[in-house]
């Protein structure tokens, strides 16, 4: 297992267009997140799921996205009607659950989104 | 509500010096988590530390070192004897014990001169 590992690394899309990421998180983990980084920030939480449940998303996920993990394996992002604003980096990691062993979040290489 | 503070943006210096990156921090919790990571150009966010609320002991790492001092609620990174492929973004990050999520700082951009 190498690791977290995300796909595409790069997206160019035009305005209005819908496009989807994926994540394949690290195989014995429970927890994936995705997180947000734009230029010059630190990553900003998106959403979590434990298994296959979606258990919290943040107000800055709003209905365009929409986050999917199926038989609690990999993981996908989607953004409809794409915006300038959705230009970023989407960052996805997973960790074990508390309890199980050490709890720190490993992150993917990250999907860099541009919208034009 | 969590909030994380890297005051320097922007740090250069010359290989071979130490250089120190400060971080401090904001929680309610009485137990949490604080971490480092490291993020390289290529983009992906290396896990460097996870550092226990409760555990204030100092830690070294070959050229790392971490300073953890709950009293001025600050958590910083020293990097001793820096090399160019120090050269990276680094982010501090806290989370709260019975939280699932990070709260990240705006990281420090350090670069690494030959």
């Amino acid at each position: 297992d190498t690791g977290v590992s995300q796909d595409p690394r790069h997206k160019i899309t035009k305005r209005g267009q819908n496009v989807t990421f994926r994540c394949d998180p690290i195989s014995e983990h429970n927890r994936l997140y995705w997180y947000r980084q734009t230029l010059g920030q630190g990553p900003e939480f998106l959403t979590y799921f434990q298994n296959e449940a979606q258990l919290e998303k943040s107000r800055l996920l709003s209905d365009r996205f929409s986050a999917e993990r199926p038989k609690g394996s990999f993981s996908t992002l989607e953004i409809q009607r794409t915006e300038q604003g959705d230009s970023a980096m989407y960052l996805c990691a997973s960790s074990l659950l508390p309890g199980v062993g050490n709890t720190e979040a490993f992150f993917g290489q990250g999907t860099r989104l541009t919208v034009v | 509500a969590q909030k994380v503070t890297q005051a320097q943006t922007e740090i250069s210096v010359v290989e071979k010096e130490d250089v120190t990156l400060d971080c401090v921090y904001e929680t309610r919790d009485t137990t949490y988590y604080l971490f480092w990571y490291k993020q390289p150009p290529s983009g992906e966010l290396v896990f460097l530390i996870r550092r226990n609320s409760f555990d204030e002991q100092n830690e070294i790492s070959g050229r790392y070192s971490w300073n953890f001092q709950k009293s001025t609620s600050s958590f910083n990174f020293t990097i001793t004897a820096s090399q160019v492929v120090d050269s990276a973004v680094y982010f501090c990050a806290l989370r709260g014990a019975g939280s699932y999520q990070l709260t990240f700082g705006k990281g420090t951009k350090l670069s690494v001169i030959p």
